[in-house]
Order: structure tokens, then C-alpha cells, then sequence
């Protein structure tokens, strides 16, 4: 079956400090999606990528679609205490279907 | 606009109890969705519905059963609780599919559900 590897699990860093996680899939996907969950509550889109290759910033988010469509990348520059949440990667998947990795979870020390 | 509104918050079931989740957006989106939440898991799709009268099962459907009369309700039903359902439920809608320009989807706060 299709497999959605996203790393690294969990990241401690210092406030200021920039940040990069991945997701990897044994599958080809076609649009690929960054959201955020803040304790308790749903998560919220943060970058859509819609194209092979495509790098998409917002605000101080960056995140690229892999070439091979079978990976994706999320960066955070300067990290500021309120980025602390889990963040997946959400590849779709069929027409109505999004496929979620387990999730990076970070924690921002200040 | 309220977004996507989620009852109950939470909820403890008795084994074969059954429940509604509510769900209701005012936003017009055609496209709603089910999702349950494992811990420290990702979200998995349980039912979607792309407009009134029209509902299909996504990945994990068993168990669970759900309707679409209306655009803005997308109630979910669980018939026969069981233990291994004890997840965080979460309704989403969308004005478009997931790879559509606007199709990202937009959450509730989600239903805490405990099966005993």
C-alpha cells in the first residue's frame, strides 16, 4: 500500500532559530498540502503546491514540491514561540482524498 | 461567518450506545468531510460528500454512517459504539476538492469521543 514517511517525528529548537521537515512517499502525488494543528484544535491550511517543482512561501513559511512528486519539504525561518503545533504534510489522494503523515510536532523554546 | 461548528465537545459512550456527530458550516461549500484523529496519528477520511444527496466512504468508513440533506449539515452516526472508534472526530468542508485552487479545507474544533 502507499506509504507517507514524515520526519523528523518531533523537534526541540531555540526561538530565532530556523526549521525544516520533510515528508517522503513511496507514491507519486499530484498536490501536496502543509497544515497546522494547534492543541485542541482542527488543523489550518498553510501552503498548498500544486506543481513538480513548485517552491510557495507564506509569510515565513516555505515549502517545495518535490520533482519527483514523491516528496515534500517545509521550512520556517526565525521561529517565534507561537509556531509550536504539529505540522503535517497532506499529499491528496483520488479526487476527494487527502492522506496525512503522522506529523512533525515542534516546540520552540524561547 | 462561524466556519465549521462541531457538537458535542465531548462525548463518553457506553459500548453499543450509538451517537450523532454534528456538523455545520455557513460557508457554502459543496464538499464536506469526516475525519477521525488516533493518537499522535495523522488524520484518516472516514466519509466525504460533495453536495446534498450525495455521500461516499473514504478510507476507513466501518462502523460509522452519514447523511447530507442540506448543504450546510453533515451529521455522522455511529450505530454501535465499540472501544476502538475512541478517537478526536473532526468535520472539514471545502469549497472546491482537495486539488482545486480553493480547495482547502477548513476544520471544526473537533468532537472528543471516549467508548467505554
Amino acid at each position: 500500500g502507499q506509504q507517507l514517511n514524515q520526519s523528523p517525528q518531533s523537534m526541540f529548537i531555540q526561538e530565532g532559530e530556523d526549521v525544516s521537515m520533510n515528508c517522503t512517499s513511496s507514491s507519486i502525488f499530484n498536490t501536496w498540502l502543509w497544515y497546522k494543528q494547534d492543541p485542541g484544535e482542527g488543523p489550518v491550511l498553510l501552503i498548498a503546491l500544486y506543481k513538480a517543482g513548485e517552491l510557495t512561501s507564506n509569510g515565513r513559511l516555505t515549502a517545495q514540491f518535490g520533482i519527483t512528486r514523491k516528496d515534500s519539504f517545509l521550512n520556517i525561518s526565525a521561529s517565534i514561540p507561537s509556531d509550536v503545533g504539529i505540522y503535517f504534510c497532506a499529499p491528496r489522494r483520488g479526487a476527494n482524498n487527502l492522506f496525512f503523515g503522522t506529523g512533525t510536532r515542534l516546540t520552540v523554546i524561547p | 461567518n462561524a466556519g465549521v461548528t462541531q457538537t458535542p465537545k465531548f462525548r463518553i459512550l457506553k459500548i453499543g450506545q450509538s451517537m450523532t456527530l454534528q456538523c455545520t458550516q455557513d460557508m457554502n461549500h459543496n464538499y464536506m468531510y469526516w475525519y477521525r484523529q488516533d493518537p499522535g496519528m495523522g488524520l484518516k477520511l472516514i466519509y466525504y460528500s460533495v453536495g446534498a444527496g450525495i455521500t461516499d466512504k473514504g478510507e476507513v468508513p466501518n462502523g460509522y454512517n452519514v447523511s447530507r440533506s442540506t448543504t450546510e449539515d453533515f451529521p455522522l452516526r455511529l450505530e454501535l459504539a465499540a472501544p476502538s472508534q475512541t478517537s478526536v472526530y473532526f468535520c472539514a468542508s471545502s469549497y472546491q476538492p482537495p486539488g482545486g485552487a480553493r480547495g482547502g479545507q477548513f476544520f471544526g474544533p473537533g468532537t472528543r469521543l471516549t467508548v467505554l
